[in-house]
This record gives structure tokens, sequence and C-alpha cells, in this order.
């Protein structure tokens, strides 16, 4: 079957660095998603892997073993605007569809 | 930037009723999609369509129905509603010839069946 777990909550320091972890199980893989979502908005994207290794962007990186079945989502030096949900997303084919696979997502709390 | 544009915010509606809910997107995508998202569910598909009048299934179709009769705009149909579809609704775009592209969320719909 289809299954993505993440972590269901996490809390952080402001300035620190966290770490937010997803693993998969697929029929097919065709590419990660991470997104943001603060409370009562809409999810908003924040990271795309397809292939193995880190892609960096800013203060966010997302890194991906396909062998393993694994991502995770690195945050440094947080910030108290950084306290939303967490949604980690697989492609499982490629064609036409685009169908994203949620996992239920990882409410980070960053205090102060 | 993409926009994409649900109909309400936040919708009341009382069991029994048929409920539209508009989603428009302003980037000429050919894929859109209707998910629903609860607490400890995350999001979920509901019905997905990759072109005008084409429409499949998604994991969470019964009580629901959808209609693409333009390309830009795609709306998620409760035949009925029940109290069990108080949720967030949330409609999604992409254009399906980026690998990359992320799908576009729209602000959502907050409805409550009564």
């Amino acid at each position: 079957g289809q299954n993505i777990d993440q972590p269901t909550e996490m809390t952080a320091t402001e300035g620190a660095i966290v770490q937010i972890n997803c693993t998969y199980q697929t029929s097919g893989f065709n590419g990660l998603f991470w997104y943001q979502q603060h409370a009562g908005e809409a999810p908003t994207f924040l990271s795309y892997n397809v292939l193995d290794g880190l892609e960096e962007k800013g203060r966010f990186s997302s890194f991906l073993s396909r062998s393993k079945g694994y991502s995770y989502l690195l945050l440094k030096e947080l910030q108290m605007k950084d306290s939303a949900s967490y949604l980690c997303a697989v492609r499982d084919n490629g064609g036409a569809t685009n169908k994203l696979i949620f996992g239920t997502g990882t409410l980070l709390a960053v205090q102060p | 930037d993409v926009k994409v544009t649900q109909s309400s915010r936040y919708l009341v509606k009382r069991t029994g009723e048929k409920v539209f809910l508009e989603c428009v997107q302003d980037m000429d995508h050919e894929n859109m999609f209707w998910y629903r998202q609860d607490p400890g569910l995350g999001l979920r598909l509901i019905y997905f369509s990759y072109d005008v009048k084409m429409k499949e299934k998604g994991d969470i179709p019964e009580g629901y129905s959808v209609s693409r009769e333009k390309k830009e705009r795609f709306s998620l149909i409760l035949e009925s509603a029940s109290t069990n579809q108080t949720s967030m609704y949330l409609c999604a775009s992409i254009d399906p010839g980026q690998g990359g592209q992320p799908q576009h969320f729209g602000d959502g719909t907050r409805l409550s069946i009564l």
C-alpha cells in the first residue's frame, strides 16, 4: 500500500536547527515535495527532490535517499514565523496525472 | 504568480443540501485537484481532472462529484451533504509539463454541515 510517515508534533527553540523526517512506502516514486502550512491557510511549496542528495534553499534544506525511502527537511536559524505544519508529499508516478500522496503533517512549534 | 481562487473561505450548509464549491485558476493549468483536510488524516484526494471534461476518482470520492466544463474552473459537488463532510476543502492546480513544478493551492473552504 501507500504510506507516508512523519512525526505528529515537534518543538524547537528560536535560533536553533530542526530536522523533520519523512519515510515513505509507495508503489512508485517520481519526486518528493515539502510544503509549509500555517494554521487556516493554504499549503505553500518549500522544496522538491527527485534525485538523492541535498537541496538547499536559504534557511531550508531537503534531503532525499530513494533507496531508504527517506527524506528530511532541515530548518536553520529558526524564527517564530516558522511555527506551522510541514507536509511531506510523494508523487508516485509520472505521466499526466501528477497526483500526490500526502503525509499527515508535522506541527512545529518554535518557542522563544 | 499562480493564483488559485476558491469561491468561499467559510460555508455553512444543512444536511441534505446540494453544495457547490468552486475553484478557478488563472495559469491555464491542465491538472486540477480537490482535497479535503482533516485533523490527523492529512490531505486526502477526492477527485482530480487532467483536462476539460476529464475526471478521475481519487481516494475518497464517495458522496462527491465534480465538473470541469472550462479549463480554468473545477467544481466540487456534494450531492446530499452529510455531517461527516464537515471539513476543510482545498483545490490545487499544476502544469503537468514541468516535472519539478509543485501543485498550487487555493486558500481553502472551511465547510460546516449542520
